[in-house]
């Protein structure tokens, strides 16, 4: 049974380029979860999506960022116009439901966005 | 959500249990305490949760005080491997819910 899938591991951007950033969820699960971490900083929740809904879009930069979970496929982070801000680790979780679960929610190995 | 209070830093010899504590005294009965940690720049890993009753499972022990208001996460016996933050978090039972990370407890275990 794989994990939480998120590709690429290591993604390397100029000022002002998009990235995009993906999430293949656990087999089962339909709540994705984004977080991302500054170097040398803690987890910062940005935004959480059910199948072609976003929940909760609390953590998200009011610009440039956005998030989508359509029916098929992975959930996708969008970076437009990236900075030398935007360079960080950004974490993906999913569970199969909200809360009471044996399962937890399980993370990524995370997208390392370097933006040059 | 609860709020939670866990020391900034810890430190354990390798093969000793090491013992994380968890404040988190505004907890309500429907909410859970989940513990996850952190390796380096790895993903967050789950390690356990629990509502009332303790819990152990292949990784660690889960003992929450009978108030509630407190828990303490059980390694038991630590390996260097086990070097990482520790994160305790409290959460509800109900609704779409998701995970806040606080700044969690620094562990380091010496050779």
């Amino acid at each position: 049974n794989a994990g939480v899938m998120q590709n690429p591991r290591h993604l390397v951007r100029r000022r002002g380029q998009e990235a995009r950033l993906r999430c293949s969820p656990m087999k089962g699960h339909s709540h994705v979860y984004w977080y991302r971490q500054l170097p040398e900083e803690g987890l910062k929740f940005m935004v959480y999506l059910q199948k072609e809904n976003i929940i909760d879009e609390s953590g998200m930069p009011k610009e440039r960022f956005s998030a989508e979970f359509p029916k098929e496929g992975p959930s996708i982070l969008r970076i437009q116009q990236v900075v030398r801000g935007d360079s960080a680790a950004y974490f993906c979780a999913s569970s199969p439901q909200s809360l009471g679960s044996n399962y937890g929610y399980t993370f990524g190995s995370g997208t390392r966005l370097t933006v040059v | 959500d609860a709020k939670t209070t866990q020391p900034t830093s810890m430190d354990c010899a390798e093969g000793r249990a090491a013992n994380l504590p968890c404040n988190h005294s505004t907890i309500s009965g429907n909410e859970y305490v989940y513990w996850y940690r952190q390796i380096h720049s790895q993903g967050p890993q789950y390690i356990i949760h629990g509502l009332k009753n303790n819990e152990t499972n292949e990784m660690a022990s889960l003992i929450i005080t009978e108030d509630r208001k407190s828990s303490t996460l059980i390694l038991p016996h630590a390996t260097l491997r086990d070097t990482a933050v520790y994160y305790c978090i409290v959460i509800g039972g109900g609704g779409a819910q998701k995970l806040v990370f606080g700044q969690g407890t620094r562990l380091t275990i010496n050779p």
